[in-house]
């Protein structure tokens, strides 16, 4: 079945470090999403990129950076910059031109 | 610029009982207008999707959201409650670029569905 892997599931994290967080999709999606999701605060976009090797900044993307030289993944690095990094990151993608939302089960992020 | 507002954080309801959840955009154009729901530690799952075509627009799991324009709502509801309706749900508008999935979400509000 086609879908979205996020991976880890749980990621711990000490301060003053980089972590990545995997996103790969089969659904053959041209666009893919990065958001964040806090408690009490819904869903808000980091990343973004419609096409192989091009990306936009979301609402949010201080302290983060991402990379899409593949169609089928985009990872997101959280990096020493955010400053607070603690929260539930999800994954998402859409066929070209189209806005429903197929989101992956999400990656949770705890920095001790 | 696009808005979503969720009135109530958390609703309660019984089993079996009417349920109502509240959601208000502001919009500049025409939007599309979403609910998703989400289960606990998981992403999220579109429910239903309104696009202009009807007012009234039926999702899975028995839900159905209308599309009210004079007092820019589109609130979800399903008339009888069931406990695997448990979960936090998500309204949500795109932004004026309409076809992409830049969405602007709602705070969420979490359904709690006693027996």
């Amino acid at each position: 079945d086609g879908g979205i892997t996020q991976s880890p599931k749980y990621l711990f994290r000490k301060e003053g470090q980089n972590v990545t967080l995997s996103c790969e999709q089969n659904l053959n999606h041209d666009a893919m999403y990065w958001y964040r999701q806090d408690p009490g605060q819904g869903l808000r976009l980091i990343y973004y990129s419609q096409i192989v090797n091009d990306f936009q900044k979301g609402d949010i993307a201080e302290g983060y950076s991402v990379s899409r030289e593949k169609k089928e993944s985009f990872p997101l690095t959280v990096t020493s910059a955010q400053k607070n990094p603690t929260a539930f990151y999800l994954c998402a993608s859409t066929e070209a031109g189209a806005n429903v939302l197929t989101f992956g089960a999400g990656s949770r992020l705890t920095v001790l | 610029a696009q808005s979503v507002t969720q009135l109530g954080s958390h609703v309660s309801v019984s089993e079996g009982a009417l349920v109502l959840l509240r959601c208000n955009y502001s919009s500049s154009v025409p939007p599309y207008l979403f609910w998703y729901v989400q289960y606990p530690n998981q992403g999220l799952q579109l429910l239903l999707k309104y696009t202009s075509a009807a007012t009234l627009v039926k999702g899975i799991n028995g839900f159905e959201a209308e599309f009210k324009k004079s007092e820019t709502s589109f609130h979800l509801t399903k008339p009888s409650a069931h406990m695997s309706d448990a979960a936090e749900y998500f309204c949500a508008v795109t932004r004026s670029s309409g076809n992409t999935g830049k969405l602007i979400f709602g705070q969420g509000t979490t359904l709690q569905v006693k027996p």
